[in-house]
C-alpha cells in the first residue's frame, strides 16, 4: 500500500519561514494535500496541488512538488505562533482511498 | 454554508458493546469518508461511501460498518468494542458527481473505551 512519510517536529522562531518536508510511494495519486490539525479539532484543509504542477503560492504558503523524487514540501512564510499545530500530508484519491502521512509537529518560538 | 459536521462529539463506551457514529456532508457533496484517527498518528481510512454503496475500504474488519442515507449523511457502526478502538473518529466529504474530491474533515467523534 501507500506509503507517505513525514519528519516527526519542527521548530522555528516567529518571523522564520517554515519548511515541512514529505514524502510519498504512489505516483498514481491525483492530488497532494496539506491539512493543519489543532489540539482537540478535525483536519482543517490548507491548500492541496494538482500532481501535474510543480509549484502553487497560496498566500504565505507555498507547495513544492517534486514528481521524480516524490517529494512535496509546504513553505509557510512570516510563521506566527498561531501557526503552531501538527501539519498533515495526504494523497489521493487512488482507488478511492486517501492516504495521510503521520504528521509534524510545529512549534513556534516567539 | 453548513461544512460537515458529526456528533457525537464525545462519546465513552465499555469493551463489547456497540456505538454508532453520525456524519452530515458538506453542502453539495455526495462522498463520505470515515477515519480513524489513534493519538499521535496519522488518520487511517476506514471505508469510503458513494451512492450508498461502499467503494472502497482500508485495513480494518468486518466490526465496522457504514451507512449513506439517500440525504448523503452517513453513519459509522462498530460493533464488539475493543480498547484499541479508541480514537478520534473524523468523517470527510467530497463529490465526486463535479470531479472535486478534495475532501473537507468535520470536527470528529472522540471515542474512548474503557
Amino acid at each position: 500500500g501507500e506509503d507517505v512519510e513525514q519528519s516527526l517536529f519542527l521548530s522555528v522562531r516567529e518571523g522564520d519561514s517554515s519548511v515541512i518536508n514529505c514524502t510519498y510511494t504512489d505516483s498514481s495519486s491525483t492530488y497532494l494535500y496539506w491539512y493543519k490539525q489543532e489540539p482537540g479539532a478535525g483536519l482543517q484543509l490548507l491548500t492541496y496541488i494538482f500532481s501535474n504542477m510543480d509549484m502553487k503560492q497560496d498566500q504565505r504558503l507555498t507547495v513544492l512538488l517534486n514528481k521524480k523524487d516524490k517529494h512535496l514540501s509546504l513553505r509557510i512564510a512570516d510563521t506566527q505562533t498561531g501557526d503552531s499545530a501538527i501539519y498533515f500530508c495526504a494523497d489521493g484519491p487512488a482507488f478511492n482511498k486517501f492516504y495521510f502521512g503521520s504528521g509534524t509537529k510545529l512549534n513556534v518560538k516567539p | 454554508d453548513a461544512g460537515v459536521t458529526q456528533s457525537p462529539t464525545h462519546l465513552i463506551k465499555t469493551r463489547g458493546q456497540q456505538v454508532t457514529l453520525r456524519c452530515s456532508p458538506k453542502s453539495g457533496h455526495d462522498t463520505v469518508s470515515w477515519y480513524q484517527q489513534a493519538l499521535g498518528q496519522g488518520p487511517q481510512f476506514i471505508f469510503q461511501y458513494y451512492e450508498e454503496e461502499e467503494r472502497q475500504r482500508g485495513n480494518f474488519p468486518d466490526r465496522f460498518s457504514g451507512h449513506q442515507f439517500p440525504n448523503y449523511s452517513s453513519e459509522l457502526n462498530v460493533n464488539a468494542l475493543l480498547l484499541g478502538d479508541s480514537a478520534l473518529y473524523l468523517c470527510a466529504s467530497s463529490s465526486k458527481t463535479s470531479g472535486l474530491e478534495t475532501q473537507y474533515f468535520g470536527p470528529g467523534t472522540r471515542l474512548l473505551v474503557l
